[in-house]
C-alpha cells in the first residue's frame, strides 16, 4: 500500500521569504507521479506542481520548485518570495503510473504567510 | 477548456434524510471521475471513482453510494444520512492514465 506523510501540520513564513514543506512517501513502485496541491480558504483544490518519478530533474513552476529525492522517497516543496496569496493548505499526493489516476494524499500542511 | 461543476456549495440536512450531490464535467469526454471527503483539518479520503458510465469503484465501506448515469455526470447519494457524514465533499476529474486530477469547488455538508 502507498502512504504519504506530511509531518508539518502547520508552518508560518514572512512575506517575501522562502519556505519548504516536506513530504515523504512509501511505495514499492518504480514508476509514479507526485503532486503538490494547494487549497486556499476558498477550499478549491489547485494543482501547484507535478513530478514524474522517472525524471531526475526537479520540477519548477515560477516561484514553486520541488526537491525530489527518489532514493529517500522525499518530495519537498519550496516556495520562494512567499506572497500573502500563498496562504493555504498544501497537500502532497502520490499516483501510481497506469492506475486509473488513483491518488493518495497526505494529511496536509497549513501554511500561513505573514505580512 | 474543461470545467467541472459541483453543487450545491453548501447543504444542511437532518439525520436520516437522503442526499444527492451532483458533479458534471464539460469540455472533455470519457473522463475519470472521483468523489472525495475531507473532514475538518484533515486530508482527502477517496470515496468512489469511475472510469466509465455505470462503472463505480468504492474505496471504503460507508453509508454513501455513487452513480454515473451519463459520461460526464457523477452523483453521490445516501438513503439515510448519519452525523458522521458531515464534511466537505469534493468531486474531481482527470483524463485517462497518468494525468493530474482537477477538482470542483466542493460541497460543505452539515448534518444536524
Amino acid at each position: 500500500a502507498q502512504t504519504v506523510t506530511q509531518s508539518q501540520p502547520e508552518m508560518s513564513v514572512q512575506e517575501a521569504e522562502t519556505v519548504t514543506l516536506s513530504c515523504t512517501y512509501d511505495t514499492s513502485e518504480s514508476n509514479y507521479y507526485l503532486f503538490w496541491y494547494k487549497q486556499p480558504p476558498s477550499r478549491q483544490m489547485i494543482l501547484v506542481i507535478r513530478q514524474e518519478a522517472y525524471k531526475q530533474q526537479n520540477a519548477t513552476e515560477n516561484r514553486f520548485s520541488v526537491n525530489f529525492q527518489k532514493a529517500a522517497k522525499s518530495f519537498s516543496l519550496k516556495i520562494s518570495d512567499s506572497q500573502l496569496g500563498d496562504t493555504a493548505m498544501y497537500f502532497c499526493a502520490f499516483m501510481k503510473r497506469h492506475n486509473f489516476n488513483k491518488f493518495y494524499f497526505g494529511s496536509g500542511t497549513k501554511l500561513n504567510v505573514k505580512p | 477548456s474543461q470545467t467541472i461543476h459541483q453543487w450545491p456549495a453548501t447543504l444542511v440536512q437532518p439525520v436520516g434524510s437522503p442526499l444527492s450531490l451532483e458533479c458534471t464535467v464539460e469540455g472533455t469526454s470519457n473522463p475519470n471521475l472521483y468523489w472525495y471527503r475531507q473532514a475538518a483539518g484533515r486530508g482527502l479520503q477517496l470515496l468512489f471513482y469511475s472510469v466509465g458510465i455505470g462503472q463505480i469503484s468504492s474505496e471504503v465501506p460507508q453509508n454513501l453510494s455513487a452513480s454515473r448515469p451519463q459520461d460526464r455526470q457523477f452523483i453521490l447519494s445516501s438513503k439515510k444520512l448519519l452525523l458522521s457524514d458531515s464534511g466537505f465533499y469534493l468531486c474531481a476529474w482527470s483524463r485517462r492514465v497518468n494525468q493530474p486530477q482537477h477538482f470542483g469547488d466542493g460541497t460543505r455538508l452539515s448534518i444536524l
